[in-house]
């Protein structure tokens, strides 16, 4: 069955540093997400992205967080200028042609812990 | 505003009972609803969603969930359940034809069963 794949699975980072999380979604989807958990609170979506662009943000979402596709493959989410409170469990998750239709299929994640 | 609530933070049941983890959603549309399943350190498993037609879904593991309109409800149930089944289950929503494509989570109900 086909996966999505993130990497790393864990990453520490000091507080100020850039961090770039990685992750290779199914590939015929069309639909990227990145979502983050904080540890044991709900899943909060940060941004979507179709067709080479950002479709939807959350407010989570600011200028220091940018996304990208560079090479057909891989989506990226950076972290400009990591703060504490970007320790979470970021997902990655992709979608078909009718996102929710076809389902969502999420990455195993990455622990971002900021020290 | 799209919402989805889980009323239970913990469900805790006796191996073997029947299981019930409740999800309610208020949204503008049609919904699209789905049900994930997260373990320890883990990632987001798909377990069931609806998209239209019978209301009663059947899904991964022996669970179903019934979509009540009336109720703007969609409970997750399993008739007998297991020490395995033990983890965090969350409910998330999406609009039908509505321009975004997010799924919306809910907060998560920690599901507990003993032996």
């Amino acid at each position: 069955e086909p996966e999505v794949t993130q990497t790393p699975s864990h990453q520490v980072t000091q507080m100020g540093q850039e961090v770039i999380l990685r992750c290779v979604p199914i590939s015929n989807h069309l639909y990227f997400y990145w979502y983050r958990q904080i540890l044991g609170q709900k899943v909060e979506f940060l941004v979507s992205f179709y067709n080479n662009e950002i479709s939807e943000k959350s407010e989570i979402f600011d200028d220091q967080f940018s996304v990208e596709r560079p090479d057909g493959s891989n989506f990226t989410l950076k972290i400009r200028s990591t703060k504490l409170e970007d320790s979470a469990m970021y997902f990655c998750a992709s979608s078909g042609r009718d996102p929710g239709y076809y389902g969502y299929t999420f990455g195993s994640g990455t622990r971002l812990t900021v020290v | 505003a799209q919402s989805v609530a889980q009323p239970e933070d913990q469900v805790n049941v006796a191996e073997g009972n029947p299981l019930t983890v409740k999800c309610t959603y208020s949204v503008s549309g049609n919904p699209y609803l789905f049900w994930y399943v997260q373990y320890p350190n883990r990632g987001l498993q798909f377990l069931l969603k609806y998209i239209t037609g019978d209301n009663l879904v059947k899904g991964s593991y022996g669970f179903e969930a019934e979509f009540n309109k009336s109720q703007t409800s969609f409970h997750l149930k399993k008739p007998s359940a297991l020490v395995s089944d033990s983890a965090l289950y969350f409910c998330a929503v999406r609009v039908f034809n509505q321009a975004g494509t997010a799924l919306i989570f809910g907060k998560g109900t920690t599901l507990s069963v003993s032996s």
